[in-house]
């Protein structure tokens, strides 16, 4: 069955460092997000991709964040100069189409020191 | 802005108990809602998507619910299992295109064998 994969599973950086989470999403799949879930609290939306482009992004989303789809089936969160509150864990999702059945990643434990 | 509730926020029950999981939004202007499982520290996975038009899906053991006018969901667990030890999140989708999933806290179920 197709599945989202992600890598690396567990990320540890420095405060200040830059990071990449990476993505590869469901091949048919049109569209791709970042969510992200710090400890004990809900999972939050940071931004959603289409068509190589940006087609939502949330209040989290700042200019720290970046997205890049490098080629046909990459997928990246770049984080510029991480924060002690970065640390979370950190899903990619990808969907058919708009507004149908989202499919997460096993999702990127980020820890910032 | 929309919100999700989840009630429990925690569950034990003994294997072969049936059980209800609860789930509210604010708004009910949805475009469907999505039920996932979460095993600690891992991923999501989706479990039954409800689209606003409809009043049910089930999948094996699990029956979803869906009264959009009530803002309510419940997800139905037949004869559980230990192996649906997990927390269970419910997220809901604006009616309003690409927007972001929105979630609930989730329910963490224990089946005590």
């Amino acid at each position: 069955e197709p599945e989202v994969t992600q890598t690396p599973s567990h990320q540890v950086t420095q405060m200040g460092q830059e990071v990449i989470l990476r993505c590869v999403p469901i091949s048919n799949h049109l569209y791709f997000y970042w969510y992200r879930q710090i400890l004990g609290q809900k999972v939050e939306f940071l931004v959603s991709f289409y068509n190589n482009e940006i087609s939502e992004k949330s209040e989290i989303f700042d200019d720290q964040f970046s997205v890049e789809r490098p080629d046909g089936s990459n997928f990246t969160l770049k984080i510029r100069s991480t924060k002690l509150e970065d640390s979370a864990m950190y899903f990619c999702a990808s969907s058919e189409l708009v507004a149908v059945e989202l499919f997460f990643g096993s999702g990127t434990q980020l820890s910032v020191l | 802005k929309q919100e999700v509730t989840q009630i429990p926020a925690a569950l034990s029950v003994p294997e072969g108990e049936n059980l209800v999981l609860n789930c509210s939004f604010t708004d009910s202007a949805i475009y469907n809602l999505q039920w996932f499982r979460q095993d600690p520290g891992k991923g999501l996975t989706s479990l039954l998507l409800i689209q606003s038009s409809q009043r049910e899906q089930t999948s094996g053991r699990l029956n979803a619910s869906l009264d959009k006018s009530s803002g309510r969901s419940t997800l139905y667990i037949a004869a559980s299992q230990p192996g649906d030890s997990a927390t269970y999140l419910c997220a809901v989708l604006r009616n309003s295109g690409n927007t972001p999933l929105v979630f609930g806290k989730g329910t963490r179920l224990s089946v005590i064998a």
